[in-house]
């Protein structure tokens, strides 16, 4: 079975860091693109980050690019989303997508307050 | 930055009528277009990929169009499970962007 796992939410303070794992099973983990997708409570989908298949190409969105770090460790089929600095707006359920997104985690929710 | 733009934010519609959702990016993006279904709690669901293909396991009923800037998703007849948020998505320029949403809602 094609599946996504994500791991790694919970509560974190303002400030703090936090890394996310995403677990893949049942396809070929290193000949897809990686990506990360969030959704803020009662909001819509945010683009995060995305990484190729070997890990040299990687792209997030402004709002969190310079204070997070996307990585992939093919050999253990998992995908890594870490974020510092962390703010409030930060506050989402985040999910891990592959095989061109046709294929999600069940999310992981990341609260950031103290 | 790809502003996608969906319209109507929300659309009423009873089951058996026929729903079109609209997509439109501030730029071209080519065919690289994909619609997405989410339902309350869930991950989103990957609906058409590449502006007009049916990704695995989707119904006919689902059809997507378009390219470049306008993009029309349509379910030809609904069915009760239909109700959701449905979400377009660009993948042809960097940062990658999500429309708002549009909620199709049971009238």
């Amino acid at each position: 079975e094609v599946q996504l796992v994500e791991s790694g939410g919970g509560l974190v303070q303002p400030g703090g860091s936090l890394r996310l794992s995403c677990a893949a099973s049942g396809f070929t983990f290193s000949t897809y693109w990686m990506s990360w997708v969030r959704q803020a409570p009662g909001k819509g989908l945010e683009w995060v980050a995305s990484i190729n298949q070997g890990g040299s190409e990687k792209y997030y969105v402004d709002s969190v690019k310079g204070r997070s770090t996307i990585s992939r460790d093919n050999a253990k089929n998992s995908l890594y989303l870490e974020v510092n600095s962390l703010r409030a707006e930060d506050t989402a359920v985040y999910y891990c997508a592959s095989r061109g997104y046709e294929t999600w985690g069940q999310g992981t929710l990341v609260t950031v307050s103290s | 930055e790809v502003v996608l733009t969906q319209s109507p934010a929300t659309l009423s519609l009873s089951p058996g009528e026929r729903a079109t959702l609209s997509c439109r990016a501030s730029q071209s993006v080519s065919s690289y277009l994909t619609w997405y279904q989410q339902k309350p709690g869930q991950a989103p669901r990957l609906l058409i990929y590449s502006a007009s293909n049916r990704a695995t396991g989707i119904p006919a009923r689902f059809s997507g169009s378009g390219s470049g800037t306008d993009f029309t998703l349509t379910i030809s007849s609904l069915e009760p499970e239909d109700f959701a948020v449905y979400y377009c998505h660009q993948r042809n320029n960097w940062p990658q962007t999500f429309g708002q949403g549009t909620r199709l809602e049971i009238k």
